[in-house]
């Protein structure tokens, strides 16, 4: 099972600074097929990137997301109000499929 | 617009069982593998098993191996996991999520979430 770490477990940043995001897994993620996902108090995920560095449909510029092996970043430039919230990496290149155990974003 | 509408969750005795079903609408519904997803009070996701399109492959994580059966009725768009044996660690809000395009076991579009409580 490819465990997936993130850090920082809370990350504390003011509107219009920029986040980084880091996710390391345990073994190499095949074909580069992790995931991210946003997750606001009270609401489902949602996708925000998959194959490391394509963002899903409706996801603004600010957000990329970079990485190979078994280090991956999420980067939210010029962050917005809405932004706050918890982040999830997922792997999907092998089972079982895993998420990390998240980073918080919070307002400074 | 995909929707996905779970629904089945309750309080339930350990031991006990439940079963969840998820509506979909607005995609092909048969084209897509379906996933559920857990979510423990104040933890992180969890995923739980796994259903191919056609309903004839499916995947369930260790935890719930043997204990919980996912299905699929394509003509009601309808998914469902049914659970046996409930423990208190399976409690949790359950998503029901679409897979990506291609095959890929990433999920674009989640529900809402049902709340499942197993206790005495």
């Amino acid at each position: 099972e490819i465990v997936l770490t993130q850090s920082p477990g809370t990350l504390s940043l003011s509107p219009g600074e920029r986040a980084t995001l880091s996710c390391r897994a345990s073994q190499s993620v095949s074909g580069t097929y992790l995931a991210w996902y946003q997750q606001k108090v009270g609401q489902a995920p949602r996708l925000l990137i998959h194959g490391a560095s394509n963002r899903a449909t409706g996801i603004p510029d600010r957000f990329s997301g970079s990485g190979s092996g078994t280090d991956f970043t999420l980067t939210i430039t010029r962050l917005e109000p809405e932004d706050f919230a918890v982040y999830y990496c997922q792997q999907y290149g092998s089972s079982p499929l895993t998420f990390g155990g998240g980073t918080k974003l919070e307002i400074k | 617009e995909v929707q996905l509408v779970e629904s089945g969750g309750g309080l339930v005795q350990p031991g006990g069982s439940l079963r969840l079903s998820c509506v979909a609408s607005a995609f092909s519904f048969s084209n897509y593998g379906l996933v559920w997803v857990r979510q423990a009070p104040g933890k992180g996701l969890e995923w739980v098993s796994t259903i191919s399109g056609s309903g004839f492959t499916t995947y369930y994580a260790d935890s719930v191996k043997g204990r919980f059966t996912v299905s699929r009725d394509n003509s009601k768009n309808t998914l469902y996991l049914q659970m046996n044996s409930l423990r208190a660690e399976d409690t949790a809000l359950y998503y029901c999520a679409k897979e990506g395009a291609y095959g890929h076991r990433y999920f674009d579009s989640w529900g809402q979430g049902t709340l499942v409580t197993v206790s005495s």
